[in-house]
């Protein structure tokens, strides 16, 4: 069954600290892994998209991994701001069809505290 | 350049009865998605448009239709709607040649069934 899994399912930190985010998936065939941003009651946006060839991808202070071999990702964040606080959804998309079937996460709600 | 737009922004509806919501993709789109987003809960597949045609489908009842026209915007139709409809409703467009293209969402449409 495709499906990904992202933990921790919440997060605290502080203002200026670092915190990573993971993914693991079980998407099959795989074509590319994506990252979208999440205000509440917003629509999500794009941070990053990796095809299978690609490690790492940074956008700012944010920072891609991906290892599909282990079907890991993770989304590194640097100095975090309070407007970092969101819902940080991971998602896969197959090669089943012309245009991939995606599959989201259920996303980490992060929350910066000052 | 407007990005995806979405109406209403909410409306508030009773068991029963029957809703339509709009979408209009980014400029130079002409692929549209629809997903239900519950409260703490990642975005749901409901169904894809390309060129006014249903391609793809979520595990979701035939209660949910849904429309393309050749300006390549979208109609989502829910009828007999249940409480379990109340949602977050996000409508993403795309290029369907880029298959790792972006996928742009809309604000999404806030549903309420009472």
């Amino acid at each position: 069954k495709n499906q990904v899994e992202q933990s921790p399912q919440s997060l605290i930190i502080l203002e200026g600290k670092n915190c990573t985010l993971q993914c693991n998936y079980t998407v099959s065939p795989f074509s590319n892994l994506r990252w979208y941003k999440q205000d509440t009651g917003r629509g999500p946006v794009s941070l990053t998209i990796m095809t299978f060839s690609e490690n790492t991808k940074s956008n700012g202070r944010y920072t891609a991994t991906l290892d599909a071999d282990t079907k890991q990702s993770s989304l590194h964040i640097t100095a975090s701001q309070l407007s970092d606080s969101a819902s940080y959804i991971c998602v896969v998309s197959d090669r089943g069809s012309t245009l991939g079937r995606l599959y989201f996460g259920r996303g980490t709600q992060l929350t910066v505290w000052p | 350049d407007a990005g995806v737009t979405q109406s209403p922004t909410h409306l508030i509806k009773t068991r029963g009865q029957q809703v339509t919501l709009r979408c209009s993709p980014k400029s130079g789109h002409d692929t549209v998605s629809w997903y239900q987003q519950a409260l703490g809960q990642g975005p749901q597949f409901i169904f894809q448009y390309y060129e006014e045609e249903e391609r793809q489908r979520g595990n979701f009842p035939d209660r949910f239709s849904g429309h393309q026209f050749p300006n390549y915007s979208s109609e989502l139709n829910v009828n007999a709607l249940l409480l379990g409809d109340s949602a977050l409703y996000l409508c993403a467009s795309s290029l369907r040649r880029k298959n790792t293209g972006e996928l742009f969402f809309g604000e999404g449409s806030r549903l309420t069934v009472l």
